[in-house]
């Protein structure tokens, strides 16, 4: 167990629909990051955030948005939903927003399948 | 932009048998390289990690990578493997002063035969 808790763990929706993905950071980290896991892409880094500011952003739609709010747990909200965006979406967390000596510490993740 | 490569995408071993996976990432400066495996099922685990100083590390269950800067390598290796071993195995880099996005690789997906 990584310290780092995810909700839901599975998530079946429709296309053309909205979903939240919740994460928790382990106690005591700042940062929080999220990544996509799917057949075709592999893992990628979709954004970041640190103490509540947005750090860094990879390959996210600008149908996905995330926020990290004042107790670090952070949600990531994708909306108009297709079949490709099915995947396994991992959230991961770390003490320091740089990348010096720090690890990441990933989550569980949550399955997305969009029908 | 950086990229990383793994040049197995699938390995099968028997059980005892010496492990080594290739790792290749694409960039002049300085790096941060890892390895994390994931269980079927399960999340992404660290094996281990190098920043900086000795390039040959040394992670959990018996796994070590050596980084050699002038290859641009940075392969995982483990001289007896067990059946417990079967997982996917990930390369990941995160460039110094580019944030902390890690970059990873393909995955290889490794099975161990008793």
């Amino acid at each position: 167990d990584s310290g780092v808790t995810q909700t839901p763990k599975h998530l079946i929706t429709a296309t053309g629909q909205r979903v939240t993905l919740r994460c928790s950071p382990r106690s005591g980290d700042l940062s929080v990051y999220w990544y996509q896991q799917s057949l075709d892409q592999g893992l990628q880094f979709l954004i970041q955030y640190y103490n509540g500011e947005e750090r860094a952003k990879g390959n996210i739609l600008e149908r996905f948005s995330a926020q990290q709010f004042p107790d670090l747990h952070s949600e990531l909200n994708l909306s108009s939903l297709e079949l490709g965006d099915s995947a396994l979406y991992f959230c991961a967390s770390s003490v320091f927003g740089t990348s010096t000596f720090n690890e990441q510490f990933f989550g569980p993740g949550t399955r997305l399948t969009v029908l | 932009a950086q990229s990383v490569s793994q040049h197995n995408h699938h390995v099968i071993l028997s059980e005892a048998a010496s492990l080594e996976l290739g790792c290749n990432y694409s960039y002049g400066g300085t790096v941060n390289l890892f390895w994390y495996v994931q269980y079927p099922g399960q999340h992404l685990q660290l094996l281990l990690k190098y920043f900086s100083g000795d390039p040959l590390v040394k992670g959990i269950k018996g796994f070590e990578a050596e980084f050699i800067k002038s290859k641009f390598s940075f392969n995982l290796r483990k001289p007896s493997v067990q059946w417990s071993d079967t997982a996917e195995y990930f390369c990941a880099v995160i460039i110094t002063g580019g944030g902390n996005k890690l970059t990873f690789g393909t995955g290889t997906q490794l099975k161990v035969e008793l």
